[in-house]
């Protein structure tokens, strides 16, 4: 149980595309996703916590415009890179914590974006 | 400001020892601190919750201690095998929506 996956797993473009990342809960439902950001060799950094149905909250430095989240359902939210640059080469994974109320957060296997 | 830190970002330990991880914060309050398993290029796996209140959680090989006057928990491992080989996250948690941040993290290498 508490399975979620990611789409794709990884990702090459070309810098100025925008690329999208989908989230899903297989198995559960999920009140809350959470979007996280993890350079080589360091921890996961917090982008933006997204509710079902309502807009995402973001972290201090994170451009809501350029990282776009859409949380329409239960099961599944996205992550769109906009006008991707190389900069935004990173491992984006997304987690997500059951409606039940458990603390514990799932998260999925992560997609890594290339941008040339 | 408020940071979290784990012992070391390496340790290597021998198969069937007892590994520890250490994971201190500062100028948090948690009401929970969760564990996380990180294999390379993976999503974290998660491991253990334990709760302000609670002292000590065991699941299988792993005990969890959470200290709130040394704002410290303990991670270990006991009977280590390299297939416990990878990264552990601490991540001490707050609040109803969850808030959670997460340590850098510590590679463990149990070597046979």
């Amino acid at each position: 149980g508490a399975v979620v996956s990611q789409h794709p797993s990884w990702v090459i473009c070309k810098s100025g595309t925008s690329v999208k990342i989908e989230c899903r809960s297989l198995d559960f439902q999920a009140t809350t996703m959470f979007w996280y950001r993890q350079f080589p060799k360091q921890s996961l950094m917090l982008m933006a916590t997204s509710n079902e149905g309502s807009k995402a909250t973001y972290e201090q430095g994170v451009e809501k415009d350029k990282f776009l989240i859409n949380h329409a359902s239960l099961t599944l939210s996205t992550l769109t890179v906009t006008s991707a640059h190389p900069e935004d080469s990173s491992f984006y994974i997304c987690s997500a914590r059951e409606s039940t109320g458990r603390t514990a957060q799932y998260f999925g296997p992560g997609t890594r974006l290339l941008v040339l | 400001s408020q940071k979290i830190e784990q012992n070391s970002e390496a340790l290597n330990i021998q198969e069937g020892k007892t590994a520890t991880l250490t994971c201190n914060y500062t100028n948090y309050s948690p009401a929970y601190l969760q564990w996380y398993r990180q294999d390379p290029g993976r999503g974290p796996v998660f491991l253990l919750l334990i709760r302000e209140n609670e002292k000590e959680k065991r699941k299988e090989r792993l005990k969890v201690t959470f200290d709130t006057t040394l704002k410290q928990s303990l991670f270990h491992i006991t009977a280590s095998q390299p297939a416990d080989s990878a990264t552990y996250l601490c991540a001490p948690g707050w609040g109803n929506n969850n808030d959670m941040r997460f340590g850098a993290g510590t590679r463990l290498t149990v070597k046979p």
